[in-house]
């Protein structure tokens, strides 16, 4: 069964940075591109990242909210994906979800901005 | 970018009723629209993809139609377990979620 689990989440300062990480398992995770997706307290929910697969070079997209500030990337040896953070602020606190966007989606990972 | 606009936000209904939300994109999304169901303190689920494929596994009481800018899901007969909350997702140009349309009993 296709499975996501998402790490790394927590409580940071404005400004600050976090890493987070989503360990695949259970389809062949270098034919899949994958996503980020957030959802704040209360609040719909709102992609903000993509990773394409090798034969399209890694192309990623982000965002206009997180551009330039979040980088996502992949380890197709680990079956890992990540989301690097950086220069957080108060509005990116929220539930993140590693997802392929069709059947596969973790439990979310909350990651709380405030100082 | 796409846009998105989900109706109703909020519907209450009753079991066995026909139920249906509409999604409209700002533009063409040539048929690249998808239904996802979140129940609450979950993840949410793919019910239907590319405008009417249903997922695997969702029953088929849930479908799904439409082109161009003007989307729908249905679900046939309500049942207590269908409540949840309701998104659209556009894939033609980016990803682009709708708001939500939150279903409850009445």
């Amino acid at each position: 069964a296709v499975q996501l689990v998402e790490s790394g989440g927590g409580l940071v300062q404005p400004k600050e940075s976090l890493k987070i990480s989503c360990a695949a398992s259970g389809f062949t995770f270098s034919n899949a591109a994958m996503y980020w997706v957030r959802q704040a307290p209360g609040k719909g929910l709102e992609w903000v990242a993509r990773i394409r697969t090798k034969p399209n070079n890694y192309a990623t997209y982000y965002a206009d909210s997180v551009k330039g500030r979040f980088t996502i990337s992949r380890d197709d040896s680990k079956s890992m994906v990540y989301l690097q953070m950086d220069n957080l602020k108060t509005e990116d606190t929220a539930m993140y979800y590693c997802t392929t966007m069709g059947i596969g989606w973790g439990q979310g990972v909350m990651v709380t901005v405030s100082s | 970018d796409i846009q998105m606009t989900q109706s109703p936000s909020f519907l209450s209904a009753t079991v066995g009723d026909r139920v249906t939300i509409n999604c409209k994109a700002s533009q063409n999304i040539n048929k690249y629209l998808n239904w996802y169901q979140q129940k609450l303190g979950e993840a949410p689920k793919r019910l239907i993809y590319n405008t009417n494929s249903l997922q695997t596994g969702i029953p088929s009481r849930f479908s799904g139609s439409g082109s161009g800018t003007d989307y729908t899901l249905t679900i046939s007969s309500l049942q207590p377990e269908d409540v949840a909350t309701y998104f659209c997702l556009q894939h033609n140009s980016g990803n682009t979620f709708g708001a939500g349309t939150k279903l409850e009993l009445k």
